[in-house]
């Protein structure tokens, strides 16, 4: 089945304990994203990568780092967390087509993250 | 800057009585993407329609269907016969023509009354 996995689904943690959010995509999509939703602002982009080794800020990266070494795994890491980074947070990923080309964007289930 | 709005926080629809959730955003590119998705309370993110903004047709999916103004950059999505299992977040989204990036608007929650 065609999906996006991101773990932990919940977490709950304290200010400055670094944590690691896990995304994996198994269509060997090009493109992957990280959004946080927040209430009264929708979701908004982190961080994001064309493919392997690229990644690029999005409008929200303070406080946020990704790295991209393998085609299918995306994780979002916050090395310092505090409570404004209290989020739902989405992984998706999307194949890179031509330009002009629609494409569907696929997301992962969401992980709450609550920083105390 | 691209920006899309969402002007109803919330909505409220009686069963098998048809709602439309409101859409604009402001651009300057002339082909682009436009797309509502759905968050019920599982949270996950469900595509519900999509229009491509070259498309003078609107685009329908079953009981979805939206009512897209080009020239007045309005997207709303109209839901027919809602029922009880479409009472979720709803999200416009905006995506240029030669980006991966969506924008989304701020949501709409809408809640189908037995």
């Amino acid at each position: 089945e065609a999906q996006v996995t991101q773990n932990p689904r919940y977490l709950i943690t304290v200010t400055g304990k670094k944590l690691t959010v896990t995304c994996s995509q198994n269509m060997n999509h090009e493109y992957m994203s990280w959004y946080r939703q927040d209430p009264g602002l929708g979701l908004r982009q982190i961080y994001y990568s064309m493919n392997v080794e690229v990644t690029d800020k999005g409008d929200v990266p303070e406080g946020y780092k990704v790295s991209r070494k393998e085609k299918r795994n995306f994780p979002l890491i916050l090395e310092s967390p505090s409570p404004n980074q209290t989020s739902l947070y989405f992984c998706a990923s999307k194949v890179q087509l031509g330009e002009g080309l629609m494409g569907e964007q696929f997301f992962g289930p969401g992980t709450r993250l609550t920083v105390l | 800057a691209q920006t899309v709005t969402q002007s109803q926080p919330e909505m409220s629809v009686q069963e098998a009585e048809t709602v439309t959730l409101s859409c604009t955003y402001d651009t300057s590119e002339s082909n682009y993407y436009l797309f509502w998705y759905k968050q019920p309370p599982s949270r996950q993110m469900i595509l519900v329609i999509r229009q491509e903004a070259y498309k003078q047709q609107n685009a329908t999916e079953n009981r979805f269907s939206v009512n897209f103004q080009k020239a007045a950059k309005s997207f709303s999505l109209k839901i027919s016969d809602s029922q009880l299992g479409d009472t979720a977040m709803y999200f416009c989204a905006f995506r240029g023509g030669a980006t991966n990036k969506l924008i989304f608007g701020t949501g709409t929650l809408l809640a189908v009354q037995p």
